[in-house]
């Protein structure tokens, strides 16, 4: 079974642009959830979507917002990119969203904001 | 507030030899326990979780965990490490009522000597 994929694997923007990361889950998965990690910051929740609907939110600016398709494919975007948005963002799918369910993880997207 | 920590940012260990990576919670209630590894390059890889039962956890690659109510604890542990096992630890925690997001801690960067 084909793992988490993310696309693009590396990105490079400038402050201002915008950028949008695109996840595919495993098959059967209706659950995707995002997470940026920096060397600073280090592993931070961004949102969770399940069958569409955003259900959780972790603690990031208006900027940063996200969706998810009918076949659980996922999209995050971020606007008005800053220096501090350089990070690799990952995405994790899992079968039913509980917490109890294992989360797979995808390679991530790198993003460098110059 | 709730957290979640580990106090090695790094450790270097000689192959064969025996590795505990330490992680402590601070929660109200017993959290779902999580242990990740990321390599270099790559997303995470789930290694054994807890969510109730047995209090001493088998994994994936020979680890194993040990969840300690008492001292909010849950180390990871493994008898003997390969040089394979270079890379990026993280411990995590998930809340029942909190969907599949997970809090994660900074991370121990494990080196292996040959």
């Amino acid at each position: 079974k084909a793992g988490v994929t993310q696309t693009p694997r590396y990105l490079i923007k400038t402050r201002g642009q915008q950028v949008t990361l695109s996840c595919s889950p495993i098959s059967g998965h209706r659950s995707v959830s995002w997470y940026q990690q920096t060397p600073g910051q280090g592993l931070q929740f961004l949102f969770e979507y399940f069958s569409e609907t955003q259900r959780n939110k972790g603690n990031f600016p208006g900027r940063f917002s996200g969706r998810q398709f009918s076949n659980s494919r996922s999209e995050m975007n971020v606007s008005t990119l800053e220096l501090g948005d350089s990070a690799l963002y990952l995405c994790a799918s899992s079968l039913t969203g509980l917490a109890l369910d294992t989360q797979y993880f995808g390679p991530g997207t790198r993003l460098t904001v110059l | 507030a709730q957290s979640v920590t580990q106090p090695d940012i790094h450790i270097t260990v000689s192959e064969g030899a025996s590795l505990e990576l330490r992680c402590n919670y601070s929660y109200g209630a017993t959290p779902y326990l999580f242990w990740y590894v990321q390599s270099p390059g790559q997303g995470l890889q789930l290694l054994l979780k807890y969510f109730s039962g047995d209090t001493l956890v088998q994994g994936i690659k020979g680890f194993e965990a040990e969840f300690k109510r008492s001292q909010s604890s849950f180390n990871l542990r493994k008898p003997s490490v390969h040089w394979s096992d270079a890379a990026e630890y993280f411990c995590a925690v998930g809340l029942n009522n909190a969907g599949n997001m997970l809090t994660f801690g900074g991370g121990t960067r494990l080196m292996v000597k040959p």
